[in-house]
């Protein structure tokens, strides 16, 4: 079956240091998000890709970046992590070129920053 | 900027209630709208996708149904079993975009 795959599920750093998050996906879309989820702030987009060497920011970009190299991969990088990224990050995809397709998502990371 | 809401933030029902969690969007320009089922320490499972242009639609025990014009979805459902105690969150797909805008979600417990 194909599925949204995350590594790893559970990371702490320091602040300061670089940190990148997987997300690898099969079910061959063009379309793959990272979400981030927190306690009254309910899931914000970071960035998402429309397709390789695509990528585009959302409302909470400040702080990642994204690079898209292949179908299966978007790897998300905190370049400097600070303990405000103390989240839950959500990876997810959709098929290309339809308003209307259903979105999916991966097991989550959850990352805290010390 | 389409803001999504849901009410209640948390519900709590015995075994057997029928019940309704509601959602509320801003902009009634959209393609569609998702619920999603999160389980503590979980992923999102997508429970149902009704398009903008469908009224309702059923899996199993659940129904949600979608009135674009007034802004607004309820998910519906019945004969609740414990098994059923999650967070429900309603998401939407604005026209032009293909990420998604969440509410903040209920959370369910349904007691024995």
């Amino acid at each position: 079956d194909a599925e949204i795959t995350q590594s790893p599920r559970h990371k702490i750093t320091e602040t300061g240091r670089q940190v990148t998050l997987a997300c690898h996906q099969t079910w061959n879309h063009n379309n793959m998000f990272w979400y981030r989820q927190d306690l009254g702030h309910g899931l914000r987009l970071i960035h998402y890709s429309y397709g390789v060497h695509d990528t585009n920011k959302g409302e909470v970009s400040d702080g990642y970046s994204v690079s898209r190299s292949n179908t299966e991969d978007l790897p998300l990088t905190l370049e400097s992590a600070a303990s405000s990224q103390t989240s839950v990050y959500f990876c997810a995809s959709s098929e290309s070129g339809s308003g209307y397709s259903e979105q999916f998502f991966g097991p989550g990371t959850r990352l805290t920053v010390l | 900027k389409q803001e999504v809401t849901q009410i209640p933030a948390a519900l709590s029902v015995p075994e057997g209630e029928n019940l309704v969690l509601n959602c509320s969007f801003t902009d009634s320009a959209i393609y569609n709208l998702q619920w999603f089922r999160q389980d503590p320490g979980k992923g999102l499972t997508s429970l149902l996708l009704i398009q903008s242009s469908q009224r309702e639609q059923t899996s199993g025990r659940l129904n949600a149904s979608l009135d674009k014009s007034s802004g607004r979805s309820t998910l519906y459902i019945a004969a609740s079993q414990p098994g059923d105690s999650a967070t429900y969150l309603c998401a939407v797909k604005d026209t032009g975009r293909r990420a998604l805008t969440f509410g903040s979600g209920t959370r369910l417990q349904v007691q024995p």
